[in-house]
């Protein structure tokens, strides 16, 4: 089945640590997001890639990372200079029409 | 002023009734509409994508966009309990990098 998973579900992250989400796609879509959905907010752009070895910063990139090693691999890094990370966190992707499909989610707490 | 407004509700119907949902957006240049469905701690799940003003259809799903008013919508027939969930709107540029969301309705239909 073609699709976006992400893992884990749920993350744990105590005070100074970095912390991976993992975002893999199986639909040979160039494109990659991270969003960040907050409650009664919309989702807000972390970071997004186009193509492999490249990224671009979205509206609240700082405290965050990103890599795009490969084509169907987006992981996205919370550092320990995001000071409010508790969120849930959507990972997307496309093809090339101007929509986007998305995984799972990831929810991340703090201890 | 938000680049996209979308009443939070919460909205609760009766099984069986038309649901309506809207949004509002500030700037012209978005010429692509989306409407997606988030059940409960879930990823959201694309419903409709239409480019033009006026109307498509899917099943018991019509969007309806009204680019001269900067206003579109979502119409639910024969509303189910199955379709209790938060509705979002996405409005988007050419080049997909630039995706808006409401944030969200959150639509109740009761047995």
């Amino acid at each position: 089945d073609g699709g976006i998973t992400q893992s884990p579900k749920y993350l744990f992250r105590k005070e100074g640590q970095n912390v991976t989400l993992s975002c893999e796609q199986n639909l040979n879509h160039d494109a990659m997001y991270w969003y960040r959905q907050d409650p009664g907010q919309g989702l807000r752009l972390i970071y997004y890639s186009q193509i492999v070895n490249d990224f671009q910063k979205g509206d609240i990139a700082e405290g965050y990372s990103v890599s795009r090693e490969k084509k169907e691999s987006f992981p996205l890094t919370v550092t320990s200079a995001q000071k409010n990370p508790t969120a849930f966190y959507l990972c997307a992707s496309a093809g090339g029409a101007e929509t986007q499909y998305f995984g799972p989610g990831t929810r991340l707490l703090v201890l | 002023q938000k680049e996209v407004e979308q009443d939070p509700g919460p909205l609760s119907v009766p099984e069986g009734a038309i649901v309506s949902l809207n949004c509002t957006y500030s700037n012209s240049a978005f010429q692509y509409f989306m409407w997606y469905r988030q059940y409960s701690r879930k990823g959201p799940e694309l419903l409709m994508y239409t480019y033009s003003s006026g109307n498509k259809e899917d099943g018991r799903f019509t969007a309806q966009v009204d680019k001269s008013s900067k206003y579109i919508s979502l119409f639910i027939r024969d509303s189910q309990p199955s379709d209790s969930a938060t509705y979002l709107c996405a409005i988007n540029l050419p080049g997909n990098n630039d995706m808006r969301f409401g944030a969200g309705t959150r639509l109740t239909v009761k047995p």
